[in-house]
C-alpha cells in the first residue's frame, strides 16, 4: 500500500519562530496533497489543498500567509507555520492522493506541534 | 449545520459486542471514507465507498446514496478496536469531516 511520512513527528518551538513540517509520498506521485489541522478531542479540519506545481487553495478562515505551503514536488509538500504563536500548538495532519488510485487518501501519521 | 453528522460521539462495548457508527450528509458525494486515528494520532483510511457495501475483516461499510447514509459495523469487537472513527465525504476536492466517534471497547 501506498505510505504517506511526515517529518518531524513532533516540534516543539519558540513563539515567533516559524516551524517546516514536510509531506512525502514515499511509493507514488501525489497529484494533490492537503492539510489539515486538529484539535484536542476533536476532528480534522481541511486547511489546504496543494496540486504539485501551482499555489495551494486555501480553505476559509486560513491565514495563507500564516500557513505557506509548497508542493515542489509530486513526492514532497511542505507546510511552514510562519511566526508560530502558542494558538498553533496543534496536530499537524497531511494526506496524499494519485490520480490514478481515485479518490483513496493516504494519510502521513501527523506532526505535533507545541509552541511555548 | 454540519455538512456531515455522526454519532454516536463516544461508544463504550464490551469485547465481542457488535458495533455500528453511522453517518449522515446532507449532499451528494463523489465518495464517503471511514478513518481510524488511533490514540498516537495516525490515521489509517479503512474504506472508500460511493455505493454498496465493503468489507474487511471484521469491518464492514455500507452507503445508501438515496438515503444519504453510511455506516460502519464492527463485528466481534477487541479492546485493539478502540479508536476514534471519523467519516470523511469528498466532493471533488470539497471534504467535509464528521465530528468523529470515540470508541472503547473493554476486555
Amino acid at each position: 500500500g501506498a505510505v504517506v511520512s511526515q517529518h518531524p513527528s513532533r516540534v516543539i518551538c519558540k513563539s515567533g519562530t516559524s516551524v517546516k513540517i514536510e509531506c512525502r509520498s514515499l511509493d507514488f506521485q501525489a497529484t494533490t496533497m492537503f492539510w489539515y489541522r486538529q484539535f484536542p478531542k476533536k476532528s480534522l479540519m481541511l486547511m489546504a489543498t496543494s496540486n504539485e506545481g501551482s499555489k495551494a487553495t486555501y480553505e476559509q478562515g486560513v491565514e495563507k500567509d500564516k500557513f505557506l505551503i509548497n508542493h515542489a514536488s509530486l513526492t514532497l509538500s511542505t507546510l511552514t507555520v510562519t511566526s508560530a504563536h502558542p494558538e498553533d500548538s496543534s496536530f499537524y495532519i497531511c494526506s496524499a492522493t494519485q490520480t490514478s488510485r481515485g479518490e483513496t487518501q493516504y494519510f502521513g501519521p501527523g506532526t505535533r506541534l507545541l509552541v511555548l | 449545520k454540519n455538512e456531515v453528522e455522526q454519532s454516536p460521539q463516544n461508544l463504550t462495548a464490551q469485547e465481542g459486542e457488535f458495533i455500528t457508527i453511522n453517518c449522515s450528509y446532507s449532499v451528494g458525494i463523489s465518495a464517503l471514507h471511514w478513518l481510524q486515528q488511533h490514540p498516537g494520532g495516525g490515521i489509517v483510511s479503512l474504506f472508500m465507498l460511493s455505493s454498496g457495501k465493503k468489507k474487511h475483516g471484521r469491518l464492514i461499510a455500507t452507503i445508501n446514496i438515496q438515503e444519504k447514509h453510511s455506516s460502519l459495523h464492527i463485528t466481534a469487537s477487541h479492546p485493539r478496536d478502540s479508536a476514534v472513527y471519523i467519516c470523511l465525504k469528498n466532493t471533488g476536492n470539497q471534504f467535509y469531516f464528521g465530528t468523529g466517534t470515540s470508541l472503547t471497547v473493554i476486555p
